[in-house]
């Protein structure tokens, strides 16, 4: 069973547009994390968010959660290349974190 | 630096055969887990360990099996390999609740 699902799945856009990803569950998490991937290497952690309605940013990238903890989304400000990749969210319960089916997201120059 | 590494990194092997992929980290974590990548799925996760002699099943383990004799290591054990199996497999350790995953590199496996 998919607990997370992530929209859109694919993402492909000019450099120096504005894009959100966004990651829905049925579930409450206690926890939402966003991680970034290339090809051939596992999955980096970008960002932690712990509480419902929090917003957290990191230079052109703001994440924010949903009030109930069961959403959350990525938006980036004017992306660049060096932002392609594949987007997972994950939701924490205990111990466990579950992945979202992702979104691949690719910056033209 | 403290690191987790996969082996092998790519594997072929037949329908029917057992194989084991290794996963070895050095971050001291208690929590280890492993999960399988195919397009349009994500991430999914098949074992995970919360210490010394503790396994558990996730949302996709059967077929799997995983042991956990030492903190350092949690292999991963293919029983009777399938070609729904055919995927990239990922290990990752953790320290605990909410924090930083560390992921391996990863390791391509194809069932012919």
């Amino acid at each position: 069973t998919q607990l997370l699902e992530q929209s859109p799945q694919f993402l492909s856009i000019q450099e120096g547009e504005n894009l959100t990803v966004y990651c829905n569950s049925s579930s409450v998490f206690s926890s939402l994390q966003w991680y970034r991937q290339e090809p051939g290497e596992g999955p980096v952690l970008l960002v932690t968010v712990v509480t419902g309605g929090e917003v957290k940013k990191l230079k052109r990238l703001t994440f924010q959660f949903g009030d109930a903890r069961k959403d959350s989304s990525l938006h980036i400000t004017a992306a660049q290349p060096g932002d392609t990749g594949l987007y997972l969210c994950a939701g924490g319960s205990g111990n466990q974190f579950y992945f979202g089916t992702g979104t691949s997201l690719t910056v033209i120059p | 630096d403290a690191e987790i590494t996969q082996s092998p990194r790519h594997k072929i092997t037949e329908t029917g055969r057992q194989v084991t992929l290794a996963c070895h980290q050095t971050w001291n974590h208690n929590n280890m887990f492993w999960y399988r990548q195919d397009l349009g799925h994500g991430l999914r996760l098949i074992h995970y360990s919360y210490g010394v002699q503790d396994t558990n099943k996730g949302e996709v383990s059967d077929g799997y099996s995983v042991s956990r004799s030492n903190t350092e290591d949690l292999p991963l054990t293919l029983e009777s390999a399938a070609s729904s199996q055919t995927s990239v497999y990922f290990c990752a350790s953790r320290k605990g609740v909410n924090t930083e995953a560390f992921f391996g590199q990863g390791t391509r496996l194809t069932v012919v």
